[in-house]
């Protein structure tokens, strides 16, 4: 079966932009989550979302916001970009059952200028 | 609220040399224990997990046991490659508004010199 994939690797954008990032889940997994991941906060929970709806979203502002589509595929979008956004974007996958592991991306590194 | 601390790095070892990362965690009720680790430039990949007390994870010659007595997830093992330098993350997976969420530790960043 295929990883988590994410596109794109690589992003540089300047304060005030919007930006979307992608995945594809592992096949058959329903289940997105995204992470945020840099070196002051470490790696923390943005939103999850689950057959098309969230379920789940953490402690960051609207400016951060997602979807997911019929074939389970993700994005995640940030508005008016702001410095402190520079971060490794990860996404991860699982079918969304209680107690399942979740399979990660490589990540998309997202830098703010 | 669920918290997992791990032990601050870098860690540097020799090549062959013993390996252990504590792991300690705060959580209501009994959630499931993994160790991810990040090579250079990559995301997360699952090492190991247990999902109940007195588990053992075991993958690639790394341990851990789930201890629900002293609420830790200590990883080991027994001798190390320059091949598992990378940053070691031990998580807990806490179920939350219907939905599971992972809660990591720091990170702990590991260099084996040959």
């Amino acid at each position: 079966k295929a990883g988590v994939t994410q596109t794109p690797r690589y992003l540089i954008k300047t304060r005030g932009q919007q930006v979307t990032l992608s995945c594809s889940p592992i096949s058959g997994h329903r289940s997105v989550s995204w992470y945020q991941q840099t070196p002051g906060q470490g790696l923390q929970f943005l939103f999850e979302y689950f057959s098309e709806t969230q379920r789940n979203k953490g402690n960051f502002p609207g400016r951060f916001s997602g979807r997911q589509f019929s074939n389970s595929r993700s994005e995640m979008n940030v508005s008016t970009l702001e410095l402190g956004d520079s971060a490794l974007y990860l996404c991860a996958s699982s079918q969304g059952t209680s107690a399942d592991t979740q399979y990660f991306g490589p990540g998309t590194r997202l830098t703010v200028l | 609220g669920d918290s997992v601390t791990q032990m601050e790095g870098p860690v540097t070892l020799s090549e062959e040399a013993f390996l252990t990362i504590n792991c300690t965690y705060t959580a209501t009720g009994y959630p499931s224990l993994f160790w991810y680790v990040q090579y250079p430039g990559e995301g997360l990949q699952l090492l190991l997990k247990a999902t109940k007390a007195d588990d053992k994870g075991s993958n690639k010659g790394f341990e851990a046991t789930y201890r629900k007595e002293t609420t830790s997830f200590h990883l080991e093992k027994g001798s190390v490659q320059v091949s598992d330098s990378a940053v070691y993350f031990c998580a807990l997976s806490m179920r939350w508004g219907g939905s599971e969420k992972l809660v990591f530790g720091k990170g702990t960043k590991l260099t084996v010199n040959p």
